[in-house]
């Protein structure tokens, strides 16, 4: 069982690159997000998806975008890296009864 | 907004002692209530969830949660801890139809021999 798939689980990267964080699911659920988890704050919301085509904000959205063009894949979109996106970063996708399942995590490191 | 508030950043317990993990929250409607539990260098993966039916709600590995509206609590236990349950563990909150689920910052939770 695949469940959610993120891609890579490790990445570093300089301030100001780019980069995209893949996320796939074969559970046919309707609803992805991005969260990302920093030391002592938790999991925080930064971006959510309710269908293809449609796309919202989270919690904290700046510096990032995402594009949801099938059901199955939500990736995250860093477009000019900083420092303080340094984190693990988690997709998950939810079923109807509101559960989340979550991918196995990508490591991001900013120099 | 909904949010929850997770008492004890780290709780230590010895091998077959009760496990009490204190789960907050504050919502202005009924909450969807939420515990998981994440292994190191792994996902978050459900224990146990509370959607406006039973108060007591079972989960797996022996875990279960009450919800407690009259407290706005709703605190993991376990009657025995086993080594295998060392891990950390977020208390979630989410309400029907709203699409933001908010976490807690997580309990890390430490069983000694």
């Amino acid at each position: 069982n695949a469940g959610v798939t993120q891609t890579p689980k490790f990445q570093v990267l300089k301030t100001g690159q780019s980069m995209t964080l893949q996320c796939a699911q074969d559970m046919n659920h309707e609803y992805m997000s991005w969260y990302r988890q920093d030391p002592g704050m938790g999991l925080r919301l930064i971006h959510y998806s309710v269908g293809a085509g449609i796309t919202d904000q989270g919690e904290v959205p700046n510096g990032y975008n995402v594009s949801r063009s099938t059901t199955e894949d939500f990736p995250l979109r860093l477009l000019s890296a900083a420092p303080s996106q340094t984190s693990v970063y988690f997709c998950a996708s939810r079923d109807t009864t509101g559960e989340l399942f979550f991918g196995e995590g990508s490591r991001l490191t900013v120099l | 907004a909904q949010s929850v508030t997770q008492l004890g950043s780290h709780v230590s317990v010895s091998e077959g002692a009760l496990v009490l993990l204190r789960c907050n929250y504050s919502s202005s409607v009924p909450p969807y209530l939420f515990w998981y539990v994440q292994y190191p260098n792994q996902g978050l993966q459900l224990l146990l969830k509370y959607t406006s039916a039973a108060t007591l709600v079972k989960g797996i590995n022996g875990f279960e949660a009450e919800f407690k509206k009259s407290e706005t609590s709703f605190h993991l236990t376990k009657p025995s801890a086993h080594m295998s349950d060392a891990a950390e563990y977020f208390c979630a909150v989410s309400l029907q139809g709203n699409n933001d689920m908010r976490f807690g910052a997580g309990t890390r939770l430490t069983v000694k021999p």
